[in-house]
């Protein structure tokens, strides 16, 4: 296991459903990212939160909505998801003066319908 | 525009053989190169990294290969085993200070033939 968690594993819903991710992180680290793995396509970074404070939003539609509330636990908060929103969602952390040694987490298969 | 490229998209290896990716960048303010290993059902995890001032860099049977001039590094895997079998991602950073999220190539599915 890598020290980072996520929950659920697994999550199914529909267009207008509101849900959350979870990542927790047991390293240490002060750094946290949320990135989207699809198919054929290279891993997307979506936020990047730095000691708690968003230092990154790569154009990310918002109907997505991280939080940080402290150096070990991120969110990502869906709300009016598409079905080309369906994807891997992983979670990662560093300290921030390696952010090039990222541990990820095992992922959320996430499912629009 | 995608800021690393890699190739092949899959590759198959008989056992014993050598497994070649490539990649290409273009951002020359990279300066960090680490490649990902990840299984089904799991996250990327940390290979192998090598930064722009070395040529080679091995670590048991994985060695990165770097051309600074050619913006082009390369991973190889001495020995293919079929516990190899995975998808492998070079990645890209600029560790100037910060948090930075990394750059990744679209990866390689790597198929170790018994």
């Amino acid at each position: 296991e890598t020290g980072v968690t996520q929950t659920p594993r697994h999550l199914v819903m529909g267009m207008t459903n509101k849900k959350s991710l979870k990542c927790e992180q047991h390293l240490g680290h002060n750094a946290m990212y949320w990135y989207k793995q699809s198919a054929k396509k290279p891993l997307e970074l979506m936020f990047v939160y730095n000691f708690k404070e968003q230092t990154e939003n790569n154009s990310v539609p918002s109907r997505f909505s991280p939080e940080c509330p402290n150096s070990s636990h991120l969110f990502l908060h869906l709300h009016t998801l598409q079905p080309e929103d369906s994807a891997l969602y992983l979670c990662a952390s560093s300290t921030p003066g390696s952010s090039y040694e990222q541990y990820f987490g095992p992922g959320t298969r996430l499912t629009v319908t | 525009q995608q800021q690393v490229k890699q190739s092949p998209q899959s590759l198959i290896v008989q056992k014993g053989g050598i497994s070649i990716i490539n990649c290409a960048y273009e951002n020359t303010a990279f300066d960090y190169f680490p490649w990902y290993q990840q299984f089904p059902g799991k996250g990327p995890a940390l290979l192998i990294a090598i930064r722009p001032d070395v040529s080679e860099k091995k670590e048991g049977r994985f060695t990165i290969s770097f051309n600074k001039s050619a913006k082009q590094f390369s991973l190889h895997i001495m020995d293919s085993q079929p516990g190899d079998s995975a998808t492998y991602f070079c990645a890209a950073s600029n560790s100037g200070g910060g948090a930075d999220g990394l750059t990744f190539g679209k990866g390689t599915h790597l198929i170790i033939q018994p």
